[in-house]
């Protein structure tokens, strides 16, 4: 069973702090890694994607990819209330051939005034 | 846009009565996927399918059923429904490979009593 597990929280932080999540999985040979945000009630909706080692920015936030201790995280920079959500961390593990998206249960981020 | 539509929003169910969850995308996407989600879960895969004809297995098919005639839908079939099934269900698509982010409907909410 490949797993891909998340601190489900609550992760609570200031207005205009750095929110700091993290995600671990189990499969070595995952490929694609995504954080989706969820606000309660809704679908989820992406955040940032990433493929490879390293870090990507996109606004105020950072997708960190570290392959071989097999954790991703996702930083959000100046955090504003409207960043209450819960963010799912999704891996694609191998799977008979195929790379299926699994997801963690996610994080719940509160962010306070 | 549309993107991808499920019908119907709400649903009561008896125990053992059946009903089929519709799940449409006109971004001719080859990839879609069902997906249930239990309060305070994340998302487990139902079942999943790369293209027209073809469908697999997820994480958690056991009482249901789906089917891919056309590239635009993938209705689930659940069959002899059962309070265990009482969830939130989503279905997702993704572009020409499970690899990319996916796009999600707004979710059916399924119970059964």
């Amino acid at each position: 069973q490949k797993e891909v597990e998340q601190n489900s929280g609550p992760l609570s932080v200031p207005e205009g702090a750095i929110a700091s999540l993290n995600c671990t999985y189990s499969d070595r040979g995952s490929q694609s890694f995504f954080w989706y945000r969820q606000y309660s009630g809704k679908s989820p909706e992406l955040i940032m994607f990433i493929y490879s080692n390293g870090d990507k920015e996109d606004g105020r936030f950072t997708a960190q990819l570290n392959k071989a201790s097999q954790y991703v995280s996702l930083l959000i920079r100046d955090s504003q209330p409207s960043d209450s959500a819960t963010y799912l961390c999704a891996v694609t593990c191998s799977s008979g051939g195929s790379y299926i998206p699994t997801f963690g249960r996610g994080t719940s981020l509160i962010v306070h005034p | 846009n549309a993107g991808v539509t499920q019908t119907p929003k709400f649903r009561i169910l008896k125990i053992g009565q059946s009903m089929t969850l519709q799940c449409a995308q006109d971004m001719n996407h080859n990839y879609m996927y069902w997906y249930r989600q239990d309060p305070g879960m994340g998302l487990k895969l139902i079942y999943y399918s790369v293209g027209a004809g073809i469908t697999d297995k997820g994480e958690v098919p056991n009482g249901y059923n789906v089917s891919r005639s056309t590239t635009e839908d993938f209705p689930l079939r659940l069959e002899l429904a059962a309070p265990s099934q009482t969830s939130v269900y989503f279905c997702a698509s993704s572009p020409v490979s499970s690899n990319q982010p996916q796009h999600f409907g707004d979710g059916t909410r399924l119970s059964i009593l």
